[in-house]
């Protein structure tokens, strides 16, 4: 009950796709759902977060839609550039002061 | 931007042998985590730190595992014995505040990379 499952596990979408990466989740005690962004050889980046009473956060590029019904939500990279290539994780906190449960990972590659 | 820093960035050891692995947290930062991601998985929870004792901690932090701060600036984990199982990367991470929030995001450092032979 505490799982965070992500899908799908790679990605490759050319340059200017719109690739979208899926989570969901068992436990609705969860309540802050962060996306972090990790390129290889460095730690985990935090990109854009939502808690659950909200149902989109947009900030730059990327958007988290929130389906809260569904226990599900996603993180969508609009315009999406060759840098943007790094495995991204979804994550959830179960309360406040709580750890931070990953899901396991979505690899994208944006070709030119 | 400050950063959390660990040291060394690899390190290999002997199956039995025992190993610290440094970190040097955001200077005003009070919470502190140790994660670790066996190659090609997911990032996991190990422990967490506040106030000079252990907050939280995973099934993985077995007796083998100790956190400690030894002064103001340092966060160390050792492991006693070490397992073939053992070897991943292992993640420090800081906070301003406990849990991890929009105010106060975890930062996580560039990882060690543990190697058990």
């Amino acid at each position: 009950q505490q799982q965070v499952k992500q899908s799908p596990q790679s990605l490759i979408v050319q340059k200017g796709g719109i690739p979208i990466i899926n989570c969901a989740y068992e436990n609705t005690a969860f309540d802050y759902f962060p996306w972090y962004q990790q390129f290889p050889g460095k730690g985990p980046a935090l990109l854009i977060a939502i808690r659950p009473d909200v149902s989109e956060k947009k900030e730059g590029r990327f958007t988290i839609s929130f389906n809260k019904s569904a226990k599900q939500f996603s993180l969508h990279i609009m315009d999406s550039q060759p840098g943007d290539s790094a495995t991204y994780f979804c994550a959830a906190r179960l309360g406040a002061a709580s750890k931070l449960t990953f899901g396991t990972g979505t690899r994208l590659q944006v070709t030119l | 931007e400050p950063e959390v820093t660990q040291t060394p960035s690899h390190q290999v050891t002997q199956m039995g042998q025992e190993v610290i692995l440094r970190c040097v947290p955001i200077s005003n930062h009070l919470y502190f985590y140790w994660y670790r991601q066996i190659l090609g998985q997911k990032v996991e929870f190990l422990v967490s730190f506040y106030n000079n004792e252990i907050s939280e901690k995973s099934e993985i932090f077995d007796d083998q595992f100790s956190v400690e701060r030894p002064d103001g600036s340092n966060f160390t984990l050792k492991i006693r014995s070490t397992k073939l199982e053992d070897s991943a990367m292992y993640f420090c991470a800081s906070s301003l505040q406990g849990g991890s929030s929009y105010n106060s995001p975890l930062h996580f450092g560039n990882g060690t990379r543990l190697t058990v032979t």
